[in-house]
């Protein structure tokens, strides 16, 4: 498996939605519906926001959504607020493996 | 209340061994597969290894397959990664992960991490 691609970064406003996007392929995302989504602010532990494509964890916002296409993931955050400036992995865990992408940086200006 | 803590990092010059470990709490340690991930310094998160809740499967990443074993005691609800032949390269943060099911899956609850710092 190739690892999935991320943009490095994305910024949005306040109050906007943005779309963070994971690319894999035929083989893995295009495949499975295995594809989950991590937040991550530096210095403290990753926390799942979705899994399964579009499932959210107990307790995670109903801001955040997750969808897939073809071989696409995405992670969609509605209303974006100061707090979701972080770090965004997506995930794959087919077949006895697991990747991630390289990961997007989220600003929030 | 889910509790991962892992101790066990350190320096290490290459070439040598260390032992990760990850003690749990909070939940059936038994019935969930758990992972080990890492961050390298100024990286992303990257997979390395993971086990089933029995310790019956385990699963590793490429470039530590033959180098790190995973295993747990689940009398003490302990997780462990054995890691020989260290190479610069495996510096990094290493994160215990328990997944979302008995078998390899996603990780739902992260420790705080570990850093390993490989250098002579």
């Amino acid at each position: 498996q190739s690892a999935l691609t991320q943009p490095a970064s994305v910024s949005g406003s306040p109050g906007q939605s943005i779309t963070l996007s994971c690319t894999g392929t035929s083989s893995d995302i295009g495949a499975y519906d295995y594809v989950s989504w991590y937040q991550h602010h530096p210095g403290k532990a990753p926390k799942l926001m979705i899994y399964d494509v579009s499932t959210r964890p107990s307790g995670v916002s109903n801001r955040f959504s997750g969808s897939k296409s073809g071989n696409t993931a995405s992670l969609t955050i509605s209303g974006l607020q100061a707090e979701d400036e972080a770090d965004y992995y997506c995930a794959s865990y087919i077949s006895g493996t697991a990747m991630f992408g390289g990961g997007t940086k989220l600003t929030v200006l | 209340e889910v509790q991962l803590l892992e101790s066990g990092g350190g320096l290490v010059q290459p070439g040598g061994s260390l032992r990760l470990s990850c003690a749990a709490s909070g939940f059936s340690f038994n019935s969930y597969g758990m992972n080990w991930v890492r961050q390298a310094p100024g990286k992303g998160l990257e997979w390395v290894s993971g086990i089933s809740g029995s310790g019956g499967k385990t699963h590793y990443a490429d470039f530590v397959k033959g180098r790190f074993t995973v295993s747990r005691d689940n009398s003490k609800n302990t997780l462990y990664l054995q890691m020989n032949s260290l190479r610069a390269e495996d510096t990094a943060v290493y994160y215990c992960a328990k997944g979302l099911w008995e078998w390899l899956s996603e990780g739902d609850y992260w420790g705080q991490g570990t850093l390993v710092t490989v250098s002579s």
